[in-house]
């Protein structure tokens, strides 16, 4: 398997643009989750899914951020409009149902992440 | 709700001496815990998880952790450390019934030296 794929791998933006992350779970996973990482606040929870709806999105900063999961196979997490407040590395993260040992048991695997700059 | 609180943000350390890493968590039920590991410029890997039983698990590269669930703590062993784990370690937890969430810590720089 390829593992989680995210893109862009970098992006550059002006303020007030809108900006589109995207993620490509691995197949057969039941949970997604977007992490935004920041020197300041470190790794924080954004969003996650279950089956592809959302469980909780309390991490989501304000309205600006929105994130949807169509199919079992994508996910977007889009900010409009963006800020240079929102300049981070933003991962996402897919895990299976362990079915034996239980739910939130099973490996995190993450994708590279997407490093966005706003200016 | 959980929270996971590592004690130290760098920890230096020479090549080939043993290094513990601190993590300590808040829980108001049973959790399990993780140790993930960041190299440069990539996505977190599993390196070892307590979900029950023995109470020291085993990871990769020849890591260790230990479950203390009185003093709420899971801290990360590795009797000597090469350079090549220079990396960023995060302490997680997550609720073992509602939620899928995964808690990290706010995570601990190993800086191994020559």
């Amino acid at each position: 398997d390829a593992g989680v794929i995210q893109s862009p791998r970098h992006e550059v933006t002006e303020m007030g643009q809108e900006v589109t992350l995207r993620c490509k779970p691995i197949s057969g996973h039941d949970y997604l989750f977007w992490y935004r990482q920041t020197m300041m606040r470190g790794l924080e929870l954004l969003i996650y899914f279950n089956n592809n709806v959302p469980i909780d999105d309390s991490g989501m900063p304000e309205d600006r951020f929105s994130a949807k999961m169509p199919n079992a196979s994508f996910s977007t997490l889009k900010i409009q409009p963006s800020e240079p407040r929102d300049s981070a590395v933003y991962f996402c993260a897919s895990r299976p149902w362990d079915s034996l040992a239980g739910p939130n048991t099973g490996e995190l695997f993450f994708g590279e992440g997407s490093r966005l700059t706003v200016l | 709700a959980q929270s996971v609180t590592q004690l130290d943000s760098q920890v230096p350390v020479f090549e080939e001496a043993p290094v513990e890493l601190r993590c300590n968590y808040s829980s108001s039920v049973s959790v399990y815990l993780f140790w993930y590991v960041q190299y440069p410029n990539q996505g977190l890997q599993l390196l070892l998880k307590y979900l029950s039983g023995s109470t020291l698990v085993k990871g990769i590269n020849g890591f260790e952790a230990e479950f203390n669930k009185s003093q709420t703590s899971f801290h990360l062993r590795k009797p000597s450390v090469h350079i090549s784990d220079t990396a960023e370690y995060f302490c997680a937890v997550s609720d073992k019934y509602n939620t899928g969430k995964l808690i990290f810590g706010q995570g601990t720089t190993l800086q191994v030296k020559p």
